[in-house]
């Protein structure tokens, strides 16, 4: 099946500081969507990505659709607070139908210090 | 504000009861999305379904659960005789056309607690 994987698993980082995070897949996608997590909330979209190559900035938040289409980075300049979270990679899942939904990876947990 | 609304937000049942869990899309959207998210993990897929249609219930356990989507009124997540294993966060999303073009929204979740 098609798996996202995250990289890193969490991020100890100072407030102030640029953040990197990226997602990794062994099959194509065509589409590439970041998602924040506040604890007890429901996933927020923050960037959807639909060309390979696509560099997407919304704020101080930019993603890149990888060129292989395989793989897409997130990036957060100037972390605040409010950043804190987890956040998904995800991708569409497609059966003979169409796309059925999406799959998710696992996370990257940002915790900053103030 | 116009968001997929779930209900309840908490949910407490006792094993072998039932846990009904209510999912009304953002307006416009027709496709429908439930997920289960355990404790630091993702979320992972339960179901598909458009207005009256279950689309893709590969996600979904074959025993004790089902889900709907009527022609009117909100989907819902039916899940029986619950055993301490249901216990995990369930969201429910919606799109207004498949999820390859136009992005899942979702609601906050109900998170289901058996005791």
């Amino acid at each position: 099946g098609q798996q996202l994987n995250q990289s890193p698993q969490s991020m100890f980082i100072q407030e102030g500081e640029d953040v990197s995070m990226n997602c990794t897949s062994s099959s194509i996608f065509n589409t590439w969507l970041w998602y924040k997590q506040d604890p007890g909330e429901g996933p927020v979209l923050l960037i959807a990505l639909y060309k390979a190559g696509e560099l997407t900035s919304n704020g101080r938040l930019t993603a890149q659709f990888g060129i292989t289409r395989k793989d897409s980075f997130l990036n957060i300049s100037a972390s605040i607070p409010s950043d804190v979270g987890i956040y998904f990679c995800a991708g569409p899942v497609y059966s003979g139908g169409g796309a059925d939904g999406l799959t998710f990876g696992k996370g990257t947990h940002l915790i900053i210090q103030p | 504000n116009a968001g997929v609304m779930q209900n309840p937000r908490h949910l407490v049942r006792r094993r072998g009861q039932e846990a009904r869990l209510r999912c009304s899309p953002m307006k416009g959207h027709s496709h429908v999305y439930w997920y289960r998210q355990l404790p630091e993990e993702g979320l992972k897929f339960m179901v598909y379904l458009q207005k009256e249609n279950i689309i893709d219930e590969s996600g979904m356990p074959k025993e004790r659960f089902s889900a709907e989507f009527p022609k009117e009124g909100p989907s819902i997540l039916r899940i029986q005789q619950v055993v301490r294993g249901d216990s995990a966060a369930y969201f429910c999303a919606s799109s207004a056309t498949d999820s390859y073009n136009s992005p899942l929204h979702f609601g906050n979740g109900t998170r289901l607690t058996v005791t």
